[in-house]
């Protein structure tokens, strides 16, 4: 049972222009979500995160939308940059009162950014 | 900041053999968890430290294995009569105190191949 999916597997923009990468879950208990980038042979890095009373959180070029209805969330880059290949993971902790603090990825989708 | 550090980066052996990591966390940071993830996927959770008490464990973390945090500080993570189902990528993450939005920050992993 996959709670936190990433249906793109691969996506490749020109530099410049937008990237929009999407998340979907199926727990309607999560209520923060977070985006990790990861390059090879490197580990997950923070990018950015929303909490469930947001529907909007923009950090320089990264924007994440969520919409709760849906159970949506996507990541918008803008402007893409060849510096951006990489691959995103969506992720999800249980919600606030669980006392759990495990992160429930999505499978990636790798980015590819072409000068 | 000097990041969480992991080693080995690498590690080689034969089935059958115990085989041990190390995580250090980030010096402030007093949570501590261990993933493990292998090709196209993301992340999954096996067990997660608050100082030195283990919190969680996941059903993926079988007999076969056991993590420590003796003192608080640094973790190991040991995997008996190693398999090859067992060769992955093993990541470790650590975090501040405070709720399940904290985000994990993640070391680069050593990467488990099993002959």
């Amino acid at each position: 049972d996959q709670q936190v999916k990433q249906n793109s597997p691969s996506l490749s923009v020109q530099e410049g222009r937008i990237s929009i990468l999407n998340c979907d879950y199926t727990n309607s208990m999560f209520d923060y979500f977070l985006w990790y980038k990861k390059y090879p042979a490197e580990g997950p890095t923070f990018l950015i995160s929303i909490s469930s009373i947001k529907d909007k959180n923009e950090d320089g070029r990264f924007t994440v939308f969520l919409n709760k209805s849906a159970k949506h969330l996507s990541l918008h880059i803008v402007p893409s940059q060849p510096g951006d290949s990489a691959v995103y993971f969506c992720a999800a902790p249980p919600y606030s009162g669980a006392g759990s603090y495990q992160l429930t990825f999505g499978k990636g989708t790798k980015l590819s950014v072409i000068p | 900041d000097t990041g969480v550090s992991q080693n080995p980066r690498h590690k080689i052996t034969k089935r059958g053999q115990n085989v041990t990591f190390r995580c250090d966390p980030i010096s402030e940071h007093n949570r501590l968890y261990w993933y493990r993830q292998t090709l196209g996927q993301g992340p999954e959770f096996l067990t997660y430290f608050q100082n030195e008490a283990q919190l969680e464990k996941s059903r993926l973390l079988s007999d076969r294995f056991s993590a420590e945090r003796p003192k608080g500080s640094f973790s190991t993570l040991e995997i008996q009569r190693t398999e090859q189902g067992d060769s992955a990528m093993y990541l470790c993450a650590s975090s501040p105190r405070g709720g399940s939005n904290q985000p994990q920050h993640f070391g680069d992993g050593t990467r488990l191949s099993i002959l």
